[in-house]
């Protein structure tokens, strides 16, 4: 299997301080997509990197991803009380077309 | 541009009923995938259609699961008979290319009594 695993599954921070969410995945992968998903609301697509790729922004967003450790990582800065959600990442695989693998998320919380 | 929407948006069935979900993919999005997530566990892939061919189906369950696109439009994904453990929330998402980003609607939460 090539889930991905996100790490921690909780981060509770203060409002303002910057958030870090790790994932790792087994197998070789074609791209890496973060998604949040608001308490009973879907999925909402974050940011894509592709596995030729080391980093990307996205206003507050900073990604990485480190092919030779099949991990990468979510940084959201200067965080608000509207991020609270749960983070997923998902990998789409270089042999198994393009369905994604999801890891069970980070859930985060910024207290205001 | 209207995004991925799931219809309904909860149902709650007995064992034994069927129940059938619609997705409704972004205009123009020839990939279309159903997902679950069974309740504490991750997101699970079920299957994909480029246009109205199933490209992959290796995630569903068992033949309780039948997924539709027929004219390579909206999609639905019929459980018949319903158990206990398809309870979840089933997701649908869509993409212009493979590999590109996957947009996914709100979700259909299911709820087998």
């Amino acid at each position: 299997s090539q889930q991905g695993e996100e790490d921690p599954q909780a981060l509770s921070i203060q409002e303002g301080e910057n958030a870090t969410m790790n994932c790792s995945y087994k197998t070789s992968i074609n791209n890496l997509q973060w998604y949040r998903q608001n308490s009973g609301r879907g999925l909402v697509h974050l940011i894509l990197i592709r596995s030729n790729e080391r980093e990307k922004h996205s206003g507050r967003l900073r990604v990485t991803l480190d092919t030779s450790k099949k991990s990468s990582s979510l940084l959201i800065t200067a965080s608000r009380a509207a991020d609270t959600a749960s983070y997923f990442c998902a990998t789409g695989g270089k042999n198994t077309g393009n369905q994604f693998y999801f890891g069970t998320g980070t859930s985060l919380t910024v207290i205001p | 541009e209207a995004g991925v929407t799931q219809f309904p948006s909860h149902s709650v069935i007995e064992k034994g009923q069927t129940v059938t979900l619609r997705c409704d993919p972004i205009s123009g999005h020839d990939n279309l995938y159903w997902y679950r997530r069974v309740m504490g566990k991750e997101i699970k892939f079920l299957l994909h259609f480029v246009k109205e061919s199933k490209q992959d189906e290796s995630g569903m369950p068992n033949n309780r699961f039948l997924a539709e696109r027929t004219g390579g439009t909206y999609s639905t994904l019929k459980v018949q008979p319903a158990e206990l453990e398809d309870s979840g929330v089933y997701f649908c998402a869509s993409s212009h290319y493979r590999y590109n980003e996957q947009f996914f609607g709100p979700g259909t939460r299911l709820t087998v009594l």
